[in-house]
């Protein structure tokens, strides 16, 4: 069993529509959950930062995350053209690795999400 | 501030041959990162430095890939002989000290090879 488990998608919506994505994890020791944004051909770029549980919203976007459940989504309102991409959910715990403190981050594969104009 | 710049963006052997990638982080940024990213996944860790120390290269195939940072800057990343499996984008990324709590890494846009 993979430790992050993603939908690869593709997801293809019409302009204006909600879009949810989600990511379910294994490991019970994972604190921060993160939610990246990458555009083909370049690098992933942070969107979302969440510590523990609970709900954080940036605009048209809102992370919540479920420990629980072991359960993490990303929700996008109103959703553009331009938010079309491939969103990576990644996840770390804090340990201690070689003497020094490691933030090791967990992708999933990743969704393609397309909207349509 | 500029962001992480990475070089070559592209680059095709043949198997067996050797590679070099080269990644400058962002200035002031303690931690880098290297990452493999192959076709329909997400980044993988191949090796983490604080400074110009190892923290982490447990995923690192150390038999055919080797990694540096001198004095703490600039990073290589190193694969000799390539396979056809190392086919991927690899990623660098850094991180500013002093961010306890945060993982906010800030990536480069990669060095895609191709091996032939």
């Amino acid at each position: 069993q993979k430790e992050v488990e993603q939908d690869p998608g593709p997801l293809s919506v019409p302009e204006g529509a909600i879009v949810s994505l989600n990511c379910t994890y294994s490991n019970s020791a994972f604190q921060y959950f993160m939610w990246y944004r990458q555009y083909s051909r370049k690098g992933p770029e942070l969107l979302m930062y969440t510590y523990s549980s609970g709900n954080k919203e940036d605009g048209r976007f809102t992370a919540q995350v479920d420990k629980s459940s072991k359960y993490i989504s990303l929700f996008i309102r109103d959703s553009q053209p331009s938010d079309s991409a491939t969103y990576l959910c990644a996840m770390s715990a804090r340990s201690r690795n070689y003497g020094g403190a490691t933030n090791k981050l967990i992708f999933g594969t990743g969704t393609l999400l397309a909207v349509q104009p | 501030e500029a962001g992480v710049a990475q070089s070559p963006r592209y680059k095709i052997i043949e198997k067996r041959q050797s590679v070099a990638f080269w990644c400058n982080p962002i200035s002031g940024h303690a931690t880098l990162y290297w990452y493999q990213q192959i076709l329909g996944q997400g980044p993988k860790l191949l090796i983490q430095f604080q400074n110009n120390g190892v923290v982490d290269d447990s995923q690192l195939p150390k038999d055919r890939f080797s990694a540096e940072r001198l004095k703490g800057v600039d990073s290589t990343l190193k694969i000799q002989p390539a396979k056809l499996e190392d086919s991927a984008v690899y990623l660098c990324a850094s991180r500013p000290v002093g961010l306890a709590g945060t993982d906010t890494q800030y990536f480069g846009p990669g060095t895609r090879l191709t091996v032939l």
